[in-house]
């Protein structure tokens, strides 16, 4: 089947360790995007990338990494300057053609 | 700039009875308009969504029509059920913007059986 699909879904970083979260898309969409979403609130941009090798700063880039070697492929790392980390990350994708964003089913970091 | 304002919740109902969760947008070109939800726990899924004036988007009960003339886009449904407990997001796209999503906060529904 068809989807994005995210891993691990649940993680645990200790204070200074970088961690990367993996994103993968068969849906052969053009763009991918990483939000990150705290308990009881809205989404916000990490990062974006409309074609492969190519990616923007979304909102709250601070203390986040990007790679898009490949099109199915846009894997997330939160590094240890990213002070408060612990939250709920989500992956999406958008055809190039469409204008609508399709979800991962997120991951869970937490920094113990 | 663009922006989504929903109604702030928790909406709590009980099972049966008719839902809306209201969001009301400003943007500067003809945005497309999008509902998601996010049961407990889990991802967004595409809920519903329209792409012009008058448009009415509708999937499983639920349903929600473009109005540009008071730059709404209201969420219904006639008879909810316990499962439809989640949080429910309005978003709008503009094509100027490369199809970026401005969110809503989101609204947290709960229906007691």
């Amino acid at each position: 089947d068809g989807g994005i699909t995210q891993s691990p879904k649940y993680l645990f970083r200790k204070e200074g360790q970088n961690v990367t979260l993996s994103c993968e898309q068969n849906l052969n969409h053009d763009a991918m995007y990483w939000y990150r979403q705290d308990p009881g609130q809205g989404l916000r941009l990490i990062y974006y990338s409309q074609i492969v090798n190519d990616f923007q700063k979304g909102d709250i880039a601070e203390g986040y990494s990007v790679s898009r070697e490949k099109k199915e492929s846009f894997p997330l790392t939160v590094t240890s300057a990213q002070k408060n980390p612990t939250a709920f990350y989500l992956c999406a994708s958008r055809s190039g053609a469409g204008n609508t964003i399709y979800f991962g089913e997120g991951s869970w970091l937490t920094v113990v | 700039g663009d922006s989504v304002t929903q109604m702030e919740g928790p909406v709590t109902l009980s099972e049966e009875a008719f839902l809306t969760i209201n969001c009301t947008y400003t943007a500067t070109g003809y945005p497309s308009l999008f509902w998601y939800v996010q049961y407990p726990g889990e991802g967004l899924q595409l809920l519903l969504k329209a792409t012009k004036a008058d448009d009415k988007g509708s999937n499983k009960g639920f349903e929600a029509t473009y109005r540009k003339e008071t730059t709404s886009f209201h969420l219904e449904k006639g008879s909810v059920q316990v499962s439809d407990s989640a949080v429910y997001f309005c978003a709008l796209s503009e094509t100027d913007s490369n199809y970026q999503l401005i969110w809503g906060a989101g609204t947290k529904l709960i229906i007691k059986p």
